[in-house]
């Protein structure tokens, strides 16, 4: 069974500029989080979705992100305009709808704001 | 809010030994599980433990967790070079998908 995975893995963008990051969660977990983590700081949770729905956003920064899971399986992160704090580790994690508790996490994509 | 501490923050050990990290958290919890991150790499789940259990293990992972004092400890036993990582803690408030609050982990070093 594939894991999670994430494009790109790795992104350098410029101020100013709009970066997409997609997840595609493992087949059949109905359950999308994403994550990040800032250089230096801890990993924090920004969303998650159950299939096409935002259950919670509470940790979402700002309105310059914005999360998208269309048909319930793939999810795309866009950030516009992107600013040097964004800087980062994105993670993307899924889980089935009935599984309590453990999250399986794909690889991350590693953003860079210059 | 930062939930999970980890400690201590780094810790360096040779081969065959035993590696301890603890971790701390705040509000009450539904389950505690632990990651570990090789370098360059995503999060890999290791154990999760549930606030109804004291002592979990897994291998050479033995878990505890102690909700009197809201603390949680990982003992990975006789460790290996490929134990080299980040370790992260990460508590669910309830059983339902969640939000996991991760500390900033315990960085693992295993020298040969």
């Amino acid at each position: 069974e594939a894991g999670v995975t994430q494009f790109p893995s790795h992104s350098v963008i410029e101020k100013g500029q709009t970066v997409t990051l997609r997840c595609d969660p493992i087949s059949g977990h109905d359950n999308l989080y994403w994550y990040r983590r800032v250089m230096g700081k801890e990993i924090k949770f920004l969303l998650h979705f159950v299939k096409e729905s935002k259950q919670d956003e509470s940790g979402m920064p700002n309105n310059r992100f914005l999360a998208e899971r269309t048909g319930g399986t793939y999810s795309t992160l866009k950030v516009q305009p992107a600013e040097l704090e964004d800087s980062g580790v994105y993670f993307c994690a899924s889980s089935p709808y009935r599984e309590r508790g453990t999250q399986y996490f794909g690889p991350g994509t590693r953003l860079l704001v210059l | 809010s930062q939930q999970g501490e980890e400690d201590p923050q780094a810790l360096s050990i040779q081969e065959g030994e035993n590696a301890t990290m603890n971790c701390s958290y705040k509000t009450s919890i539904n389950n505690l599980q632990w990651y570990r991150q090789n370098s360059g790499r995503g999060l890999v789940h290791l154990i999760l433990i549930r606030s109804n259990e004291r002592e979990k293990h897994s291998g050479r992972l033995r878990v505890t967790l102690d909700t009197s004092k809201k603390s949680s400890s990982l003992l990975i036993t006789a460790s290996r070079a490929a134990d080299t990582a980040s370790y992260f803690c990460a508590t669910a408030s309830n059983q339902a998908g969640t939000a996991l609050i991760f500390g900033k982990g315990t960085t693992l070093s295993v020298s040969s």
